[in-house]
């Protein structure tokens, strides 16, 4: 079975400073998919990231990172120079034929 | 934007009635699959459509049903509504082709139930 552990229910954070979000999954599957989605206040989920099982480059894409690790079985988020735009929760997935959402972060960055 | 668009965006109906939820899939998109998310939770898999076949369905009763369209739209209903069917239900867009997975939702229906 798909599990998505996100450990951390709530981040706050004063702007500027970093926040590193959690993700470890679960799977039995060889070939898998992991994303990492923004849900503003609107309710919208927002596309950030995609990563497939063989690709375990890091990945640097503005003000956000992301560190995949196959042998901990991690995916993880850090926003740098965090932004109150920034605050929303955030979710890490994992996909095989449907989506497997872990239970969310929320982030508050604070002016 | 995603180019995934739901209808209505809120909607609130009493216990024992039926509803539907409508989806529009991005361009290119073959499969649409439909989520549930109660508030503070993580969405939950309700059901997937792939050439408007059910190819998937979580763990979800069968009065919710769904339908997908030729041109890769989707419904989701729901029938006689309970209290715990409200909910933010969240369509996705899919296009499920080996390297080229990606998955886009809409702004979701906010359902309440009284």
């Amino acid at each position: 079975a798909q599990k998505v552990t996100q450990a951390q229910t709530e981040i706050s954070v004063v702007e500027k400073e970093d926040v590193t979000l959690d993700c470890v999954y679960e799977t039995r599957d060889t070939t898998y998919y992991l994303f990492w989605y923004k849900q503003p206040p609107s309710g919208e989920l927002v596309f950030l990231i995609r990563r497939n099982s063989f690709d375990e480059q890091n990945e640097i894409s503005g003000r956000y990172s992301w560190n995949f690790q196959k042998s901990t079985s991690s995916f993880n988020f850090t926003i740098t120079a965090s932004q109150v735009v920034d605050s929303a929760v955030y979710f890490c997935a994992l996909f095989d034929y449907k989506l497997s959402f872990g239970a969310g972060t929320t982030v508050t960055v604070r002016a | 934007e995603t180019g995934v668009t739901q209808s209505p965006t809120h909607l609130i109906k009493t216990r024992g009635q039926q509803v539907t939820l409508r989806c529009s899939s991005q361009s290119g998109h073959n499969t649409v699959s439909w989520y549930q998310q109660a508030l503070g939770q993580g969405p939950q898999f309700i059901f997937q459509y792939y050439r408007e076949e059910e190819n998937g369905r979580g763990n979800f009763p069968p009065r919710f049903s769904g339908l997908q369209f030729p041109n890769y739209s989707s419904e989701l209903n729901v029938n006689a509504l309970e209290l715990d069917d409200s909910a933010l239900y969240l369509c996705a867009s899919s296009s499920l082709t080996g390297t080229n997975t990606e998955a886009f939702f809409g702004q979701g229906t906010r359902l309440t139930v009284v």
